[in-house]
């Protein structure tokens, strides 16, 4: 099973500011088969990123993917106030397709 | 559009068993995977499985093996997850999530169900 470790758990930045999520996998993830989602309160996650660095239909280009292998990274460039929720990255190169802990973003 | 509609929130006892529907509209049902995943209170997310909706194969976290099943009926294009023996730590909630394919390559999950919520207590 892959395991994925998300850092920092939480992040606090103002609006304007640019974020920098890491997700760091236990073994290589195949194919680069690796998504981020965004999840606010009370609400389904919805998908951001996938194959890395391909933005999901109707996701702003302030959202970007990065990395290979075991390193990944979600970069946000300039914080909007709806940008502040929990982010979540996923492997689904293999079985169990495995999530991160989680990162949340909230406003300092 | 593209729409996942799941069934409404369950109570159940320790020991019984819960069964979530998640009613697929704007694609072919049978055209892509439907995964289930899990969320406790607070917590992370936590896949538990897929079903194929076109062979209805299906593949389970070993975790769930033995406990959870996922079945499919097409003419309605509906998804089930069957979770039996319930526990109280099996209080989540449960979402439906279609395997989005993008020029024949698995692109996440895309969309999500709306989510059920399913307490177990005595």
């Amino acid at each position: 099973e892959i395991v994925l470790t998300q850092s920092p758990g939480t992040l606090s930045l103002s609006p304007g500011e640019r974020a920098t999520l890491s997700c760091r996998a236990s073994q290589s993830v195949s194919s680069s088969y690796l998504a981020w989602y965004q999840q606010k309160p009370g609400q389904a996650p919805r998908l951001l990123i996938y194959g890395a660095s391909s933005r999901a239909t109707g996701i702003p280009d302030r959202f970007s993917g990065s990395g290979s292998g075991t390193d990944f990274t979600l970069t946000i460039s300039r914080l909007e106030p709806e940008d502040f929720a929990v982010y979540y990255c996923q492997q689904y190169g293999s079985s169990p397709k495995t999530f991160g802990q989680g990162t949340k973003l909230e406003i300092k | 559009q593209v729409q996942l509609v799941q069934s409404g929130a369950e109570v159940k006892k320790p020991g019984a068993s819960v069964k979530v529907s998640c009613k697929a509209s704007g694609y072919t049902f049978t055209g892509y995977y439907m995964h289930w995943v899990r969320q406790a209170p607070g917590q992370g997310l936590e896949w538990m499985g897929w079903i194929n909706p076109n062979s209805g194969g299906t593949n389970y976290a070993q975790k769930f093996q033995g406990r959870v099943t996922m079945t499919r009926d097409t003419s309605i294009s509906t998804a089930y997850m069957e979770l039996s023996r319930l526990r109280s730590d099996d209080t989540a909630v449960y979402y439906c999530a279609r395997e989005l394919v993008v020029r024949g390559f698995s692109a996440g999950f895309d969309p999500w169900g709306q989510g059920t919520l399913v307490t177990v207590s005595s």
